[in-house]
């Protein structure tokens, strides 16, 4: 029983390029969080969603980050015309309802140059 | 107040110490309660929840206390693979799950 998969688990891209990470929970897990993590810091917030339904947004910043959980595939984070302070350990929990335990994935740390 | 608080240490201590964290939260309406573990630059991995009742997996034990709204966490017999960032999370019924910032424990040889 495979749990939670991301990938990629390390991307590089320059200044004003898009970046698509990518989560799948674990089986029978509809629920998916998404938080972003730098050095030394603790984890924050980003998005809930449920299978094609964003439910929370408010971590997320407004202007060029977007997340989807379409009915079929893996739930995609999107950065659009990504910028240094992008830079940061991306982690994808999923869970089988709202209070229960969360299972994180392994990460993406993405790198602006 | 943060909505929880942990002590961000390090605690160091000795192979074979016992050990203990607390991690307070301020909504008296929060239900579920979790520990997770995270080490250097890798996902946190759920240690255990955190039942009323307590609960105690091997060398590992969680309490919660509703009244003083605090959850605490005891290793004994402390190892070196021990060492890590422990994570307290609060769940406030809905969705949101709160994360502290974590407690860094350094297990000396």
């Amino acid at each position: 029983n495979a749990g939670v998969m991301q990938n990629p688990r390390h991307l590089v891209r320059r200044r004003g390029q898009e970046a698509r990470l990518r989560c799948s929970p674990m089986k029978g897990h509809s629920h998916v969080y998404w938080y972003r993590q730098l050095p030394e810091e603790g984890l924050k917030f980003m998005v809930y969603l449920q299978k094609e339904n964003i439910i929370d947004e408010s971590g997320m910043p407004k202007e060029r980050f977007s997340a989807e959980f379409p009915k079929e595939g893996p739930s995609i984070l999107r950065i659009q015309q990504v910028v240094r302070g992008d830079s940061a350990a991306y982690f994808c929990a999923s869970s089988s309802g709202q209070r229960d335990e969360q299972y994180f994935g392994p990460g993406t740390r993405l790198t602006v140059t | 107040r943060k909505e929880v608080e942990q002590d961000p240490g390090p605690f160091n201590v000795p192979e074979g110490a016992t050990v203990a964290f607390n991690c307070t939260y301020s909504n008296s309406a929060s239900q579920s309660f979790f520990w997770y573990r995270q080490d250097c630059r890798k996902e946190p991995k759920l240690l255990m929840s955190v039942y009323s009742s307590g609960n105690e997996d091997g060398r590992f034990t969680a309490q919660l206390n509703r009244a003083s709204q605090y959850i605490s966490l005891l290793i004994r017999d402390s190892k070196l693979s021990d060492s890590a960032t422990y994570l307290c999370v609060v769940n406030s019924g809905t969705y949101k799950y709160i994360f502290g910032t974590g407690t860094r424990l350094k297990v000396l040889a």
